[in-house]
């Protein structure tokens, strides 16, 4: 069965530095990986994507995640952090098959704070 | 305009009643979801339909039911509330192989209490 793990709960970083949040995952397949970003009291946002291609894919507000195949991980990373950045990131995991019963398995979330 | 919009945003309602919650999107997706957020933040799926037609049904009590009138809605029924049942419910819906590129697009959740 796919799982994501999210290992750390939570995150500070002083504004300006960079940031990683990191993930793991665990799939039969090719792994379809994302990383959604949640603020108070909204919905989740999707972030970016890795399907195939490049291991390291760009996405918004200035977000990047590298993917690493042999350690089975998806970080999401940023150069400079914001305050504005402070939210609840989740990774999730969508299963490869073409069959249309597809999910996403998200991750417990991990908790950025960035602080000024 | 909101994408995907849910309807209450909060609802407080005691043990042993029956409510619903609507979910409405106006991106002419063809896949809609309800997902779970407990007091932890965990995510869980619940339901998925696809052109009105049930796709993903997971463990879930049979207390709650889905209903998909069209496409551009997915309602949640719930039946006889528990305490355990307090939690965020999230709308999603998705369109085809644009998923894989745009992933899901959420609504801004139903805050469910139960006294």
């Amino acid at each position: 069965a796919q799982s994501v793990a999210q290992p750390e709960d939570q995150v500070n970083v002083a504004e300006g530095n960079p940031l990683t949040v990191k993930c793991t995952y665990s799939v039969s397949g090719n792994p379809y990986l994302f990383w959604y970003v949640q603020y108070p009291n909204r919905g989740l946002q999707f972030l970016l994507k890795y399907i195939t291609g490049d291991n390291l894919v760009k996405g918004s507000y200035g977000f990047e995640a590298e993917f690493n195949k042999s350690q089975t991980s998806f970080h999401l990373k940023k150069p400079s952090a914001l305050v504005s950045d402070s939210a609840l990131y989740f990774c999730a995991v969508r299963d490869g098959s073409t069959s249309g019963t597809y999910k996403y398995i998200f991750g417990t979330g991990t908790r950025l704070k960035v602080l000024a | 305009d909101t994408a995907v919009s849910q309807t209450p945003k909060y609802l407080v309602t005691q043990m042993g009643n029956d409510k619903s919650i609507k979910c409405e999107q106006n991106l002419g997706h063809d896949t809609m979801y309800w997902y779970k957020q407990d007091s932890k933040k965990f995510l869980k799926i619940m339901f998925s339909y696809n052109n009105k037609e049930l796709i993903i049904n997971e463990t879930v009590p049979n207390r709650f039911s889905p209903k998909s009138p069209d496409k551009a809605h997915l309602n949640l029924h719930i039946n006889s509330l528990e305490l355990g049942d307090s939690a965020v419910y999230f709308c999603a819906s998705s369109h085809g192989w644009t998923e894989l590129k745009y992933g899901y697009t959420f609504g801004s959740g139903t805050r469910l209490t139960v006294v």
